[in-house]
């Protein structure tokens, strides 16, 4: 069974600009998770989504946004980027969610310039 | 084998050797905990998982452990192998979808 995947891997972009992440969970999950992990707070989660519904959402600005796929695929959008956006953004996929066995994908590496 | 009775950010031990890597959680109304290995350029890996109503729960090599009474877990490697070395992280879930993460430990394991 394939992993979760994620793309692109690696991105570059400048302050203020937008970008979007892709996430590909596996299959017959339906619940993908999104995480910020940087050196200085962790890992941190920013919002889950189960059958194309935001279920829950972590305490971050409104500039982090996402939305699920009827195919469970997932994007997430940041807009108006910050130097501080810059980070690893994980994806991770569950059958079900939160007290289910979440697999994790490889991450997309963020950097703001 | 090292264990490390607070959560300490790096720990080092030696080929053969047991390791013990220790978590304190935040809520004690966390139902579900799970234990993740996290290498160099790789997204977590989930190791062990445990839920609340069992207080240990073994896997190939690991075990881990949980008191309620302190809000503390604990992940044990037996015979450590350089393989091993990695950032490992511990992670709550509230009963709602999200998981909290704990600060990672950094095994480090010398042959």
């Amino acid at each position: 069974k394939a992993g979760v995947t994620q793309t692109p891997r690696y991105l570059i972009k400048t302050r203020g600009q937008q970008v979007t992440l892709s996430c590909s969970p596996i299959s017959g999950h339906r619940s993908v998770s999104w995480y910020q992990q940087t050196p200085g707070q962790g890992l941190q989660f920013l919002f889950e989504y189960f059958s194309e519904t935001q279920r829950n959402k972590g305490n971050f600005p409104g500039r982090f946004s996402g939305r699920q796929f009827s195919n469970s695929r997932s994007e997430m959008n940041v807009s108006t980027l910050e130097l501080g956006d810059s980070a690893l953004y994980l994806c991770a996929s569950s059958f079900s969610g939160g007290g289910n066995e979440q697999f994790f994908g490889p991450g997309t590496r963020l950097t703001v310039l | 084998g090292e264990s490390v009775g607070l959560h300490l950010p790096t720990l080092s031990v030696q080929e053969g050797d047991n390791s013990i890597i220790n978590c304190a959680y935040s809520n004690s109304a966390s139902d579900y905990f799970i234990w993740y290995k996290q290498e160099s350029g790789k997204g977590p890996q989930f190791i062990i998982d445990i839920r609340s109503n069992m207080d240990k729960r073994q896997g190939q090599r690991v075990t881990v452990l949980l008191n309620k009474t302190v809000k503390h877990l604990s992940l044990q490697i037996a015979a450590t192998q350089p393989g091993d070395s990695a950032v490992y992280f511990c992670a709550e879930n509230q009963g709602g979808t999200a998981l909290i993460f704990g600060k990672g430990t950094t095994l480090s394991v010398s042959s």
